[in-house]
Order: structure tokens, then C-alpha cells, then sequence
């Protein structure tokens, strides 16, 4: 099984600020990698695909990158409205895909 | 735009079978090139991919979960659907359907409905 551990687990930062999460595959997974962001009591919603591309209609505030086992998910000035969770996932092992424990964001 | 509703017994008791639907509307669920998953989300915990459906039928299966998973198409009535057997406390959670056009990409969810294992 292909494990994803992103970090920090929470992270706290100012409207703004830069903010970086990344995630770490326990193996190669090329680019096969999404980023989702959740809302407390609402589903996830995706931001990122393919590791590095944004989804219609998703600020250009976030971004992604990377490849292979490390990835960087960078929203470049925070917004109020960016506080959620963000997770991670993988979907090169088709058909199992999992997910990396999440990064609770906070405004400080 | 495609949205999705789930629906389905909150209350489970131990040992029985889960039983959930998703309906599709704003698309066909027969539509080529489209998967149908289930995910679930313990309370205050993170997502787990429970197995999807393609559009041909194919089954896959988290093999954590598969011994107990079955997830089937209703073409006439645009929806899938999730049973998952001999239940437990562990399996109470938050259960959300999602489209896949994208391979491996959730892009479209479900509100989600939460189930409780309890007797």
C-alpha cells in the first residue's frame, strides 16, 4: 500500500500570509496526486489535479507542485474563507487510492 | 453540472448491513468514462476511498473493506449504491458519494449522510 503522510497536522497562520502544506508518498507516484480542501460540514471539494493543475474555477491563489514522492500544496496570501482542512491523494496505485491524514488550517 | 444526493438508513445496528444510495442528477450515470465511488469519513478523522463502480460495471474495492463491500448500478433510476455487511462501531461515519471523470479525481461530491453503528 502506498502511504501519504502530509505535514504540518494543523498549521495556524495570518490573512495574508504564505502557506505551504506538504505531503510525502511512501513510493514513486509520478504526478498522480490531488489536492481537496473540506469545510467543517461539507464534503471535500477539489482544488488541484495531476499534482500542479488548478481546477476551474479555483482561485489562483492556490497551487501545486511537485513529483515522484514530494509534493507542495501554497495558497500565496491567505483569505478568511480558506480555513478548512486539506488533504492529500493518491490515485497512482489504481485501483486503490488513499488519502493523507489532513491539515487543519486556522487564522491566528 | 452533475450533483449527488445520498440517502439512506442513519441507524445501523451491529452485525446487520449498511445500506446506502446515491442519486445522480444533471448527467447519466451510464456515461462513458465516468466512475461512481463511496467514501467514508469517521467523526473527526480523515477520508477513506471505499471502492467505485465503472460505468462498464467493474467493480474495485478497498481491500481493507472488500470482503464485506458491494456497490451496484440502478440505470433506470440514474443511481448507485453501497451495502456493507456485519457492521460495527467502527464502521459509524460520515458516507459520501463522488463522481470520477477524471481518473483517480473525485470531482464532484455528494453532501454526505451520516451513519451510526448502535444498537
Amino acid at each position: 500500500d502506498i502511504q501519504m503522510t502530509q505535514s504540518p497536522s494543523s498549521l495556524s497562520a495570518s490573512v495574508g500570509d504564505r502557506v505551504t502544506i506538504t505531503c510525502q508518498a511512501s513510493q514513486d507516484i509520478s504526478n498522480y496526486l490531488n489536492w481537496y480542501q473540506q469545510k467543517p460540514g461539507k464534503a471535500p471539494k477539489l482544488l488541484i489535479y495531476d499534482a500542479s493543475n488548478l481546477e476551474t474555477g479555483v482561485p489562483s491563489r492556490f497551487s501545486g507542485s511537485g513529483s515522484g514522492t514530494d509534493f507542495t500544496f501554497t495558497i500565496s496570501s491567505l483569505q478568511p474563507e480558506d480555513i478548512a482542512t486539506y488533504y492529500c491523494q493518491q490515485y497512482d496505485n489504481l485501483p486503490q487510492y488513499t488519502f493523507g491524514q489532513g491539515t487543519k488550517l486556522e487564522i491566528k | 453540472q452533475l450533483q449527488l444526493q445520498e440517502s439512506g438508513s442513519g441507524l445501523v445496528k451491529p452485525s446487520q448491513t449498511l445500506s446506502l444510495t446515491c442519486a445522480v442528477s444533471g448527467g447519466s450515470i451510464s456515461s462513458g468514462g465516468y466512475s461512481w465511488s463511496w467514501i467514508r469519513q469517521p467523526p473527526g478523522k480523515g477520508l477513506e476511498w471505499i471502492g467505485y463502480i465503472y460505468h462498464s460495471g467493474s467493480t474495485y474495492y478497498n481491500p481493507s473493506l472488500k470482503s464485506r463491500v458491494t456497490i451496484s448500478v440502478d440505470r433506470s433510476k440514474n443511481q448507485f449504491s453501497l451495502k456493507l455487511s456485519s457492521v460495527t462501531a467502527a464502521d459509524t461515519a460520515v458516507y459520501y458519494c463522488a463522481s470520477q471523470q477524471l481518473v483517480g479525481t473525485f470531482d464532484y461530491w455528494g453532501q454526505g449522510t451520516l451513519v451510526t453503528v448502535s444498537s
